[in-house]
């Protein structure tokens, strides 16, 4: 039974591309939440989704950042024109029911680097 | 918004020892979470407190659920050297209807064998 699975592990990216971190959520799980860690700190909130839908998006950053959790596949975040600042470790966690994060479950991690 | 205020924030100690750490909010909270972070992995949930005043414990380590509903510590006893790594605090604040958690900022724990 394979956890919460993300990929790539670690993207380097120069200043001005898109990066795309990818989230497959544990099976039967159908709820999906993306944090940002900037290092040395804990993780902050970014989105919530549900399939197909955005739940709660009050994390995000209002520019170049999205995110997608279509009906098949994994749940996208997509971070366009790359900034420095967004150097970080970007975390999944996936949980089965709503209301329900503290029984999620997190992924390894994305670490992106800007240079 | 809601923080959390997490202390120490680094402690080196001795195998053997006992280790405490505790958050702090200005805020209510709903739900109390302890994680541990290893280097280049995701957290992995320790103890989960969803009563104020609960005590809970997991093998070595124990964790309360503070009665005013705005802390929480938590105790590893008789540490040993894979207790090594950082350790969040995490919250779901009681206007949350997602299930987003807000978390500390770390207590990064090394331990001398």
């Amino acid at each position: 039974n394979a956890g919460v699975m993300q990929n790539p592990r670690h993207l380097v990216r120069r200043r001005g591309q898109e990066a795309r971190l990818r989230c497959s959520p544990m099976k039967g799980h159908s709820h999906v939440y993306w944090y940002r860690q900037l290092p040395e700190e804990g993780l902050k909130f970014m989105v919530y989704l549900q399939k197909e839908n955005i739940i709660d998006e009050s994390g995000m950053p209002k520019e170049r950042f999205s995110a997608e959790f279509p009906k098949e596949g994994p749940s996208i975040l997509r971070i366009q024109q790359v900034v420095r600042g967004d150097s970080a470790a970007y975390f999944c966690a996936s949980s089965p029911v709503e209301d329900s994060n503290t029984e999620a479950f997190f992924g390894q991690g994305t670490r992106l680097t800007v240079v | 918004g809601q923080q959390l205020n997490q202390s120490p924030q680094s402690m080196f100690i001795q195998e053997g020892e006992d280790v405490s750490m505790n958050c702090t909010s200005s805020s209510i909270f709903n739900t109390w979470l302890w994680y541990k972070q290893d280097p280049g992995e995701g957290p992995v949930l320790l103890i989960a407190l969803y009563k104020a005043g609960e005590l809970t414990s997991n093998g070595r380590l124990t964790a309360q659920f503070g009665i005013t509903r705005k802390d929480s510590f938590l105790n590893i006893s008789a540490s040993i050297p894979s207790d090594v790594g950082i350790y969040f605090c995490a919250g779901q604040g009681i206007a949350s209807n997602t299930g987003k958690l807000i978390f500390g900022q770390g207590t990064t724990l090394q331990v001398k064998p």
